[in-house]
Order: structure tokens, then C-alpha cells, then sequence
């Protein structure tokens, strides 16, 4: 079946390091990718998605690249801040509309905390 | 524009009570989901509505939990008896675009 894995938690960085969280997925057809970010007391936002191999997408400094040969989704940032302080979830969709009329399938979440 | 609204956004209850819980999606979105976060895992789908109708619930744990959505608008879902390995962020969102609520943290002791 589809699953997502990411690398385990947790991240913690210094203020302006870089960072990078590893996702790869399985799937069995042509899914759309997304990372989603939750703030402390806060829900589930979309940070960033890509529907196709080679789309890169990007938001707030964050970029990642759906990598159909490697099956990644890696998500990167140059510069972290302290307000990036959050768990993150890398997922994915099957099925058409990029995703907005099907179910999403959640990798187990990293959480990242910058120091200042 | 309101967002999609759960609560309780906490409830703590004992086990084998019943617990329901409620999602209020945003107005004109036909498509209302669940989801659930035990205990630092992954977030899982439990069921997916297109307006009153369940399109998809394979991922409904077993028959303790019973979701609605009467009317095609807010859904319920309520779980009956609660067992401890119910806790858990339960999660709702409704599309298109998918936007999430806050969740409802569950803890059954």
C-alpha cells in the first residue's frame, strides 16, 4: 500500500542553519506531495505541495522537490528561525485535483526546535 | 472566512464512557475527512464524507466509533465505549482546499 516515512525526530538546530527533513514515499500511481506544519497549539497547515515529478514547491523560505527517481520529497530550508519551531508532516494523495478530493497519507512527523 | 471549528478543542474522559466529538467544516465544502494522531505516530484517516454520504471508511479502527454528518453539514463522531488506546489528537478537515481544524485532544484514563 501508499505509505510515507520521514527521518525521526527530533531536529534541533541553531538559529540561520540549514535545514533538511528526508521524506520518500511508495505509492502506486502518480500522487500529489505535500508537507503540512503544526505549530505549538495550533492545527495542521499546508506549508508546501507539488503535483508532479520535478514540480518544486515552496513557502516561508521552504522549498522541496518531488523526486520521481528517487521517490523524495525532502523538505529545505536555508536560514531556520526560532518561529519555525514546529512539527512537520510530510504526505501524500492519489487521485485527481491535486489531492484536494482524497484522502492524505501522513508520514509519522519530525519535530524541529531552533535555538537562538 | 471561518475555518473549520472543532470542539472540544480537550476532553478527558474515563474509560468505557462515550465521547463525541464534533467538526463544523467550512461553509460550501462537500468534503468533510477525520483523522487521528496516537501517541506521537503517524496521522492516520479514519473516513472521508461527500456531504451526508461516506465515500471511503477504511480507516475507522473498529465498530466503537460512529461517525455522521447529518444534513451534509457538521459531522460527529463518537466513540462508544472508550478504551485507553483511543487517546489521541483527533484531526478534521474539509475540502476543497483541504484546510484542517485545531483538533480535539482526547485522553481516556
Amino acid at each position: 500500500g501508499n505509505s510515507v516515512t520521514q527521518m525521526e525526530g527530533p531536529v534541533t538546530l541553531s538559529e540561520e542553519a540549514f535545514l533538511t527533513i528526508n521524506c520518500t514515499y511508495t505509492a502506486t500511481g502518480y500522487p500529489s506531495l505535500f508537507w503540512y506544519v503544526q505549530y505549538p497549539g495550533e492545527g495542521l497547515q499546508l506549508l508546501l505541495k507539488a503535483t508532479k515529478a520535478d514540480d518544486k514547491g515552496s513557502n516561508k523560505g521552504f522549498e522541496a522537490t518531488y523526486r520521481k527517481e528517487t521517490t523524495s520529497f525532502h523538505l529545505e530550508k536555508g536560514s531556520v528561525q526560532v518561529s519555525d519551531s514546529a512539527v512537520y508532516f510530510c504526505a501524500l494523495s492519489e487521485g485527481p485535483y491535486g489531492g484536494a478530493t482524497n484522502k492524505l497519507i501522513f508520514g509519522t512527523g519530525t519535530l524541529l526546535a531552533v535555538q537562538p | 472566512e471561518a475555518g473549520v471549528t472543532q470542539f472540544p478543542s480537550h476532553s478527558v474522559i474515563e474509560k468505557g464512557q462515550t465521547v463525541t466529538l464534533r467538526c463544523d467544516p467550512i461553509s460550501g465544502h462537500d468534503n468533510l475527512y477525520w483523522y487521528r494522531r496516537v501517541m506521537g505516530k503517524e496521522i492516520k484517516f479514519l473516513l472521508h464524507f461527500v456531504k451526508e454520504s461516506k465515500q471511503d471508511e477504511s480507516g475507522m479502527p473498529n465498530n466503537r466509533f460512529l461517525a455522521e454528518r447529518t444534513g451534509g453539514t457538521y459531522s460527529t463522531l463518537k466513540v462508544q465505549p472508550a478504551e485507553l488506546e483511543d487517546s489521541g489528537v483527533y484531526f478534521c478537515a474539509s475540502s476543497p482546499p483541504y484546510t484542517f481544524g485545531s483538533g480535539t485532544r482526547l485522553t481516556v484514563v
